[in-house]
């Protein structure tokens, strides 16, 4: 039982580079979200999906897409990486919608944009 | 939205003293408010919670008590141990419906020395 993992650990970008960050649970979980983290920003929610077929906007969703693949699998693109965007990429998942569940984190993705 | 302000932004304690962390929310309608601990290079994972029907929870060294006339609820560590040098966050739902993400404070860095 894997929990929440997140591809890859670590990436470089370049100014106005596209890419995709992967998301994927084991554990049968009805919602998944994404955050970012920056220093003394906290965790700030970017995306959420609370069901399979469903995704809605956080906090902060400019300048990013997502997809809820399947019920496993949540993906955060960004189109045109910007340096705006370098940050610690956290991706979540609980098991019902309702805040009482609790929330597994992954192991984060930490993300520079020159 | 819900709003969650937390505080202090850092905190230094001596090995066996008492470390308080201190959040304020905005929506008394929200009924659960739990605390998540992140060790660098991790995700956070989820310490304690605790319900506005009960003023305090105890669980080992940690206690979070729920003052909801003032809308704050906070988190002592006794007998602070350097092996709890970490960030702490408190979250509370972004909104009033069974169908919400949680929203994170902006995190206490406590270290904890010898």
């Amino acid at each position: 039982n894997a929990g929440v993992t997140q591809t890859p650990k670590f990436q470089v970008l370049k100014t106005g580079q596209s890419m995709t960050l992967q998301c994927a649970q084991d554990m049968n979980h009805n919602s998944m979200y994404w955050y970012r983290q920056d220093p003394g920003m906290g965790l700030r929610l970017i995306y959420y999906s609370a069901s399979e077929g469903t995704t809605d906007k956080g906090e902060v969703p400019n300048g990013y897409n997502v997809s809820r693949l399947n019920k496993r699998e949540f993906s955060l693109r960004l189109e045109s990486a910007a340096p705006s965007q370098t940050s610690v990429y956290f991706c979540a998942s609980r098991l019902g919608a309702g805040s009482l569940y609790e929330q597994y984190f992954g192991p984060g993705t930490r993300l520079t944009v020159t | 939205q819900q709003q969650v302000k937390q505080s202090p932004q850092s905190l230094i304690v001596q090995k066996g003293g008492i470390s308080i962390i201190n959040c304020a929310y905005e929506n008394t309608a929200f009924d659960y408010f739990p605390w998540y601990q992140q060790f660098p290079g991790k995700g956070p994972a989820l310490l304690i919670a605790i319900r506005p029907d009960v003023s305090e929870k105890k669980e080992g060294r940690f206690t979070i008590s729920f003052n909801k006339s003032a809308k704050q609820f906070s988190l002592h560590i006794m007998d602070s141990q350097p092996g709890d040098s970490a960030t702490y966050f408190c979250a509370a739902p972004l909104r009033n419906s069974g169908n919400t993400p949680l929203v994170f404070g902006k995190g206490t860095r406590l270290s904890v020395i010898a």
